[in-house]
């Protein structure tokens, strides 16, 4: 099983729509989790951290974790072409501490 | 403040050659990270440097590669005799390392292996 797993996509969203990412995660102790955003050619930037269970409103982004099904998603509202991208889920590791990427979700917003 | 800065940008060797990258962490951050990514392919991580510990190592990929950390600081990302498989971004990201501290990349360096 890998650490970090998502859907490789593409996922496609109509404009102004909800847009919907998934990660699952092996260690059961994790701590701490990362949404980061990674334009192509760029490198990724951070949108939104999580750390307790429930949801986490930051604009039109809201990140959900549930720490006992080992799943945190990332929900787009709103959709822009803009937010065209891959998204990449991270996962801190509870021991060290290191930090885990899965594979990343392409997303394309349809104008 | 300044970023995380990665030297060169670009970077084209021809096969068999040695090739150094640089990454300069953002000051203070003694967590330190090397990741690999191959066009249209995710982050695959290659070696994580926390403070005075030892380096974990797992995610390199082969004896040609290694990487030091000088003063916790500056950190150099060795391959030696290149091969073509290696032409990728790699990417260096710095954090804090406080419990949930997020990473901070730099901008990565392009290899081509020719």
């Amino acid at each position: 099983q890998k650490e970090v797993e998502q859907n490789s996509g593409p996922l496609s969203v109509p404009e102004g729509a909800i847009a919907s990412l998934n990660c699952t995660y092996s260690d059961r102790v994790s701590q701490s989790f990362f949404w980061y955003r990674q334009y192509s050619g760029k490198s990724p930037e951070l949108i939104m951290s999580i750390y307790s269970n429930g949801d986490k409103e930051d604009g039109r982004f809201t990140a959900q974790l549930n720490k006992a099904s080992q799943y945190v998603s990332l929900l787009i509202r709103d959709s822009q072409p803009s937010d065209s991208a891959t998204y990449l889920c991270a996962v801190a590791k509870n021991r060290d501490d290191k930090i885990i990427f899965g594979k990343g979700t392409r997303l394309h917003i349809l104008p | 403040g300044a970023g995380v800065s990665q030297s060169p940008s670009n970077k084209v060797t021809e096969k068999g050659k040695d090739v150094e990258l640089r990454c300069d962490p953002i000051s203070g951050h003694t967590a330190l990270y090397w990741y690999r990514q191959s066009l249209g392919q995710g982050l695959e991580f290659l070696i994580y440097f926390q403070g005075n510990s030892a380096p974990d190592k797992s995610g390199l990929p082969s004896d040609r590669f290694s990487a030091e950390r000088t003063g916790g600081s500056v950190s150099t990302l060795t391959i030696q005799r290149t091969q073509q498989e290696d032409s990728a971004v790699y990417l260096c990201a710095s954090s804090l390392a406080v419990r949930g501290s997020p990473l901070h990349f730099g901008n990565g360096t392009r290899l081509t292996v020719t």
